[in-house]
């Protein structure tokens, strides 16, 4: 049973827009949130992070939004370019066990020129 | 800045054959994992290994088997490769210190079993 979900198998998007990617997650007790970005035939890479005593995390061009109760966050990417055209998982994390991730099955965006 | 290395990017091996995959990281992390990742299926944990000479079961774990002799390597063995096992294989390793909750993962290996 999925822990985590990204419902979105993939997203496109114009250049310049928005990108809002979206992930779920069902365990109460997770309370750190990662997003690693993937281009093919490399390994992912951190982009960016969000605790659970917080709702909103920026860094760049980057937002992570956390809803608690909810249990959704999203990342936003603002103003999206060719070069975020990637696969984005997500993962979630309960601090004080095992610290071992769960990851979602990633949404793959392609921003259009 | 973290280095995790695998050392092969790209192998083809028959089936039934020994498969070896290594994994090398620069930073003396104490954790360190392998996942392998499959189109619509994401990341699935394969063993992760706490330590030394430590390892755990992860979520597939049947097929593979794990060697931790060194801090800095972590080596993921399929006994008798199948063509199920075609996959990107991912290694990772994490310290246990401040920032323990962000795991730096390696280039990935892609194996394809013939």
């Amino acid at each position: 049973d999925q822990q985590v979900k990204q419902n979105s198998p993939s997203l496109s998007v114009q250049e310049g827009r928005i990108s809002i990617l979206n992930c779920d997650y069902t365990n109460s007790m997770f309370d750190y949130f990662l997003w690693y970005k993937k281009y093919p035939a490399e390994g992912p890479t951190f982009l960016i992070s969000i605790s659970s005593i917080k709702d909103k995390n920026e860094d760049g061009r980057f937002t992570v939004f956390l809803n608690k109760s909810a249990k959704h966050l999203s990342l936003h990417i603002v103003p999206s370019q060719p070069g975020d055209s990637a696969v984005y998982f997500c993962a979630a994390i309960v601090s004080g066990g095992s610290y071992i991730p769960t990851f979602g099955r990633g949404t793959s965006l392609i921003v259009h020129p | 800045d973290v280095k995790v290395t695998q050392s092969s990017r790209y192998l083809v091996k028959r089936t039934g054959e020994k498969v070896f995959l290594e994994c090398v990281q620069d930073m003396d992390h104490e954790n360190m994992f392998w996942y392998r990742q499959d189109p619509g299926l994401g990341l699935r944990l394969i063993y992760f290994s706490y330590d030394v000479k430590m390892k755990e079961k992860g979520d597939i774990p049947e097929g593979y088997s794990v060697s931790r002799e060194k801090k800095e390597r972590f080596s993921l063995i399929l006994e008798s490769a199948s063509t199920n096992q075609t996959s990107m294989y991912l290694c990772a390793s994490r310290s246990l210190g401040q920032g323990r909750n962000t795991i730096y993962f390696g280039e990935g290996s892609w194996l394809t079993v013939v």
